[in-house]
């Protein structure tokens, strides 16, 4: 069963305008959430993270949400710009700092210039 | 700093036929970890090392796969024989300090 889901396969934004990005989970026991980007032909390439004892972590245009209760997060882009446009995926962690991360689906982002 | 290096970047092979994926990670790097990536699904784990032991390969799909890490440094991921699901791509990150995978660019998988 799929514990880190991304149920929209792709999302298109125009530039300069907000991208959300969401992703929910079924797993209590996460407490370790991160944001990867992924360009076609490369590997993925970590973004934002934030640990479950925040509901918040930001940096420069990139802003992570956390909603424990809803065991539902978010990625805020703004302003979305045409470079933005890759695969994000959603990933989680649980237990000790090593454990394995655990990735979404997926969403592929476009920026419309 | 050189980064995660994996080749080949494109194999193909006919089912039945035996592929080796090897991985050198970031010098230093203690953990090494396999994932794959079938048809746009999710980044699925496959298994993880500390050095050279298998810390979790409770991703491994089934006994036709086999990891090894050869002195704690670069790894290996055979699949004998090969069948057509097993189709993807296949990535390895290392990280030395909690959370800090990088990826390599990974390697295409096709089973024809």
């Amino acid at each position: 069963d799929q514990q880190v889901k991304q149920n929209s396969p792709s999302l298109s934004v125009q530039e300069g305008r907000i991208s959300i990005l969401n992703c929910d989970y079924t797993n209590s026991m996460f407490d370790y959430f991160l944001w990867y980007k992924k360009y076609p032909a490369e590997g993925p390439t970590f973004l934002i993270s934030i640990s479950s004892i925040k509901d918040k972590n930001e940096d420069g245009r990139f802003t992570v949400f956390l909603n424990k209760s809803a065991k539902h997060l978010s990625l805020h882009i703004v302003p979305s710009q045409p470079g933005d446009s890759a695969v994000y995926f959603c990933a989680a962690s649980k237990g000790t700092s090593y454990d394995k991360v655990i990735f979404g689906p997926g969403t592929s982002l476009s920026v419309i210039p | 700093e050189a980064g995660v290096t994996q080749f080949p970047s494109h194999s193909v092979i006919e089912k039945g036929q035996t592929v080796t994926l090897r991985c050198d990670p970031i010098s230093g790097h203690d953990n090494l970890y396999w994932y794959r990536r079938v048809m746009g699904k999710e980044i699925k784990f496959l298994l993880h090392f500390v050095k050279e032991s298998k810390q979790d390969e409770s991703g491994m799909p089934n006994n036709r796969f086999l990891a090894e890490r050869t002195g704690g440094t670069y790894s290996t991921l055979k699949v004998q024989p090969a069948e057509l699901e097993d189709s993807g791509v296949y990535f390895c990150a290392s990280s030395q300090e909690a959370y800090g995978y990088t990826f390599g660019s990974g390697t295409r998988l096709t089973v024809v």
